[in-house]
């Protein structure tokens, strides 16, 4: 069964640091992907991961991917206060079901001036 | 027009009542899931359909049946609602003809069961 862990759950930050959320997964993949959550929002997406050593770049975001240590990171450089939001990542489970996907537990960021 | 519509998007009802939500979608998109999302747990599948004939069951399951009336339409239903059922719902689709497995997410509804 593929379980898909996040951490940390909650991060406050400072306007103007930096910080890397974690997203560790059981089972093998070849891709991942990261949304963003406004409060009270749907998700939407950020990053498609589609290959071992992947690395995507939006603004102040950064994700990469480690297909064989089963890791990728969301990286956040300079935060601010806009980057506030709930993050997921999400991993497809394999075999007959491809493509269904397996959620983190999502990270919520509060940025603080 | 938004691309996956949900209504209702928000409802309140009573417990041991039959509640229906609803999902549309204008992509073409083959592949309908079913999701409810509570603090803490992240986004957990209740059904997903990979076309008209064929319905799934996802992890979270009990409690829920849904209909997959045409490729564009997913309802989702709640046949004797429970508080415990109080979360917000979300449907979503996917092509994988692109070659990307990502979603494509309704607005959401948020059901409280009292």
């Amino acid at each position: 069964e593929l379980k898909v862990e996040q951490n940390p759950l909650f991060l406050s930050m400072q306007e103007g640091k930096n910080y890397t959320i974690y997203c560790n997964y059981s089972t093998t993949s070849d891709r991942l992907y990261w949304y963003r959550q406004d409060p009270g929002k749907s998700l939407e997406s950020l990053f498609v991961l589609l290959s071992n050593g992947a690395v995507k770049q939006e603004g102040r975001l950064m994700a990469s991917l480690d297909t064989k240590a089963r890791l990728s990171t969301l990286h956040i450089t300079a935060a601010v206060h806009d980057l506030s939001a709930t993050y997921f990542c999400a991993v497809p489970e394999g075999g007959t079901s491809y493509g269904k996907l397996t959620f983190g537990q999502g990270t919520i960021l509060t940025v603080h001036p | 027009d938004a691309d996956v519509t949900q209504t209702p998007r928000n409802r309140i009802t009573k417990t041991g009542k039959r509640i229906m939500l609803e999902c549309s979608q204008t992509k073409g998109h083959d592949r309908m899931y079913w999701y409810r999302q509570d603090p803490g747990l992240g986004l957990r599948l209740i059904y997903y359909s990979f076309d008209v004939k064929d319905i799934n069951k996802g992890e979270i399951s009990d409690g829920y049946s849904v209909s997959r009336q045409a490729q564009a339409k997913f309802s989702l239903s709640l046949e004797s609602a429970i508080p415990n059922q109080t979360a917000l719902y979300f449907c979503a689709t996917s092509d994988p003809r692109t070659g990307n497995y990502g979603y494509t997410f309704g607005s959401g509804t948020r059901l409280t069961v009292v």
